[in-house]
């Protein structure tokens, strides 16, 4: 059971928007600690898609965006394309626990 | 440019001491405000963070493992080792390192990301 909830999977078609949750608690999202996302391409190490809530790296299409309210945060992909297909990773850092990760999110294009 | 590259054995046995380590290069860990950390995926699951060491050789370890747990640094070599003990089945998994990104407020770390990560060992307990 992770520490930031993340549904198990999400579809579109392409040229669709989806989005993906990360929900938290106080001592996590809540306590204001920035949530960073990841991009895991099959059978690939996973890379840095979003940093401190909203910001994209250099090379990250701006169909990713990053949000951020409260206890939960959001990756919303726009324009979905056949290479999103991919597990999506949310991380931020638990006052009690140190770095976490949640529990991963499978895209489909269908 | 960034690399790291993660080596160590495919295949320990149950019980036995594992030891990784991360070389990298691109960067130093001399350099404030730089961190190395080590994260795991069992296969088709989820990534779980490990264990992480700053610059300053402060280290940081998942409370639920922290028992089994060491993380050292060579800043000569451009090295990161991981140690865990008393392996077992449900530690086989692909062990990643990765560079840490720190954001800082009045010189406490608030914040870290990974950017970027190793390719990723996979590492099997069996007997």
């Amino acid at each position: 059971q992770s520490v930031l909830t993340q549904p198990p999977s999400v579809s579109g078609a392409p040229g669709q928007r989806v989005t993906i949750s990360c929900t938290g608690s106080s001592s996590n999202i809540g306590a204001g600690y920035d949530v960073h996302w990841y991009q895991q391409l099959p059978g690939t190490a996973p890379k840095l898609l979003i940093y401190g809530n909203s910001n994209r790296p250099s090379g990250v299409p701006d169909r990713f965006s990053g949000s951020k309210s409260g206890t939960s945060a959001s990756l919303a992909i726009t324009g979905l394309q056949a290479e999103d297909e991919a597990d999506y990773y949310c991380q931020s850092y638990d006052s009690s626990l140190s770095e976490v990760f949640g529990g991963g999110t499978k895209l489909t294009v269908l | 440019q960034i690399t790291l590259k993660e080596s160590g054995p495919t295949l320990v046995k149950p019980t036995q001491t594992l030891t990784l380590t991360c070389t990298f290069s691109g960067f130093s860990l001399s350099t404030s405000g730089v961190g190395v950390g080590w994260i795991r995926q069992p296969p088709g699951k989820a990534l779980e963070w490990l264990a992480l060491i700053y610059w300053n050789d402060d280290k940081r370890y998942s409370p639920s493992l922290k028992s089994r747990l060491t993380i050292t640094k060579d800043t000569s070599k451009n090295q990161v080792v991981l140690t865990m003990t008393n392996m077992d089945p449900v530690d086989t998994a692909t062990y990643y390192c990765a560079h840490i990104i720190i954001t800082m407020v009045r010189g406490v770390i608030i914040n870290n990301w990974f950017d970027p990560w190793g390719q990723g060992t996979l590492v099997t307990v069996s007997s």
